[in-house]
């Protein structure tokens, strides 16, 4: 079965600063990685996925995640943050050829100006 | 486009009382996927429809959680009756496809259980 670790509940950062969110999963077979952000009171909204290919992922607001497979990581970055990157941010995963996604427990961002 | 519409947005319920939520996907997507989000966790697959074939329900408890998915586009969730361990998010969401197709979500039906 498939798992995924989100080990950072809560991380606080200024705007303009960099910013990490680290995911990790479990599964002995290949997967797909997903992370999905969701802002106050909205529903969940795909930022990236890795399904093949190049290991690093970009979205078009600036967020890159590198799928890493020795270390069985997908951490979230982005150079510089704004205030309205706030937001819960899940990682998650599914087997290939399906598309059940196991979600991690979520980090949420808070960006102080 | 519109997105995935749920409703009610909220819904406070005493115990052993029935409750159900409905689901408009986007237009178009064959597959719709009902989720619970607990306090703190992230959401978790409650039944995944292909149009109106339930093909994934392994975590449905089935003792109290009833859906349909009639004509294979709107959808309805059903609790009878709820239980205090039963307030959650429960979310609706929907896809064009299955493997590695993104997932679209409604805004969830928060319910309380009291």
């Amino acid at each position: 079965a498939q798992s995924v670790t989100q080990l950072d509940s809560q991380v606080p950062v200024f705007e303009e600063a960099p910013v990490e969110l680290r995911c990790n999963y479990s599964s002995s077979v290949s997967v797909y990685l997903f992370w999905y952000v969701q802002y106050p009171n909205q529903g969940l909204q795909l930022l990236l996925k890795y399904l093949s290919g190049s290991t690093l992922v970009e979205s078009i607001n600036g967020f890159e995640a590198e799928f890493n497979k020795s270390q069985t990581s997908f951490h979230l970055r982005k150079p510089s943050v704004h205030i309205s990157d706030t937001a819960e941010y899940f990682c998650a995963v599914s087997k290939h050829n399906t598309d059940k996604l196991i979600f991690g427990t979520g980090t949420r961002l808070q960006v102080f100006p | 486009e519109a997105g995935v519409v749920q409703s009610p947005r909220y819904k406070i319920i005493e115990k052993k009382q029935p409750v159900a939520f409905w689901c408009n996907p986007i237009s178009g997507h064959n597959t719709l996927y009902w989720y619970r989000q607990n306090l703190g966790q992230g959401p978790e697959l409650l039944i995944r429809y292909e149009n109106e074939e339930a093909v994934d329900d392994s975590q449905l408890p089935k003792d109290r959680f009833s859906a349909e998915r009639l004509k294979g586009v709107d959808s309805t969730l059903k609790i009878q009756p709820a239980e205090l361990g039963d307030s959650a998010v429960y979310l609706c969401a929907s896809s064009p496809g299955t493997s590695g197709y993104e997932q679209y979500f409604g805004p969830g039906t928060r319910l309380t259980v009291t």
